[in-house]
C-alpha cells in the first residue's frame, strides 16, 4: 500500500519564475492538505482540497494556488517566486469523513535563487 | 502569536532514560491533539494521538498525557533508545475544519 508520494523530490528555481508541485494520496484518502515548513521551523497550513474544491486556506498570498484532480491527487502552484518561499512543501492526505489523522508524503526541498 | 506553544526547543537524553516533551494550547475548540516525529530530508511521520475525552493514551514506549482544565499535553517516550533523536512536532486542530495547528519542535538527541 503506497503512502503519500511527492514530485520532484528537489527544485531549484530562481525568482520571477513559477512552480508546480505535484501529491498522490495515500490509498482510501479523498482529502489532501498542503503546508510549508522554513528551516527549522514547524509546518503552516496552506490550503486543502476536497471533491476537487478549496475547502480551507491558510494565511497565505493568492500565488500561492492549488488543484484537486478526480483521483484525488492535488498539485501545488507558486507564481512570482521570492526568496522566502524557499522551503519543504509537504503534502499530507486524509478521509474526509474518518478521523483527523493526516498522513505526510516526503516532501518538495524548492529552493529559490 | 503562536497557538500551540512547545516546550523545550532542544533535549538531550540518554539512552534508556524519559524524554518528556511539552505542549499547550489556548483555542479551547481544539479536540485532536497528534505528534508527529520528523527526521531530517524526510516528512513528518504520526507517532501517536489524542481526543481531550481520554487523560492518557500509550502506544509501544510512546505515551501521551493530556490535562484539558490545563490545556496542556506531553509525550513521553519511555527507555529512549539513538534511533528516536529527531524532531519531535505536537499540533492541535478542531474537527471542525481539519487544520492542523503546529507547534514549534523539539529536536531531541539520544546519546548512546
Amino acid at each position: 500500500d503506497a503512502g503519500v508520494t511527492q514530485s520532484p523530490t528537489h527544485l531549484i528555481k530562481t525568482r520571477g519564475q513559477q512552480v508546480t508541485l505535484r501529491c498522490s494520496p495515500k490509498s482510501g484518502h479523498d482529502t489532501v492538505s498542503w503546508y510549508q515548513q522554513a528551516l527549522g521551523q514547524g509546518p503552516q497550513f496552506i490550503f486543502q482540497y476536497y471533491e476537487e474544491e478549496e475547502r480551507q486556506r491558510g494565511n497565505f498570498p493568492d500565488r500561492f494556488s492549488g488543484h484537486q484532480f478526480p483521483n484525488y491527487s492535488s498539485e501545488l502552484n507558486v507564481n512570482a517566486l521570492l526568496l522566502g518561499d524557499s522551503a519543504l512543501y509537504l503534502c499530507a492526505s486524509q478521509a474526509w469523513g474518518g478521523t483527523n489523522e493526516q498522513f505526510f508524503g516526503p516532501g518538495t526541498r524548492l529552493t529559490v535563487l | 502569536q503562536q497557538q500551540v506553544k512547545q516546550s523545550p526547543q532542544s533535549l538531550i537524553v540518554q539512552k534508556g532514560g524519559i524524554s518528556i516533551i511539552n505542549c499547550a494550547y489556548e483555542n479551547t475548540a481544539f479536540d485532536y491533539f497528534p505528534w508527529y516525529q520528523q527526521f531530517p530530508g524526510k516528512g513528518p511521520a504520526l507517532l501517536i494521538a489524542i481526543r481531550p475525552d481520554v487523560s492518557e493514551k500509550k502506544e509501544g514506549r510512546f505515551t501521551i498525557s493530556f490535562n484539558k482544565s490545563a490545556k496542556q499535553f506531553s509525550l513521553h517516550i519511555m527507555d529512549s533508545q539513538p534511533g528516536d533523536s529527531a524532531t519531535y512536532f505536537c499540533a492541535a486542530s478542531p474537527q471542525s475544519n481539519r487544520k492542523l495547528i503546529w507547534g514549534l519542535g523539539t529536536s531531541l538527541a539520544v546519546n548512546p
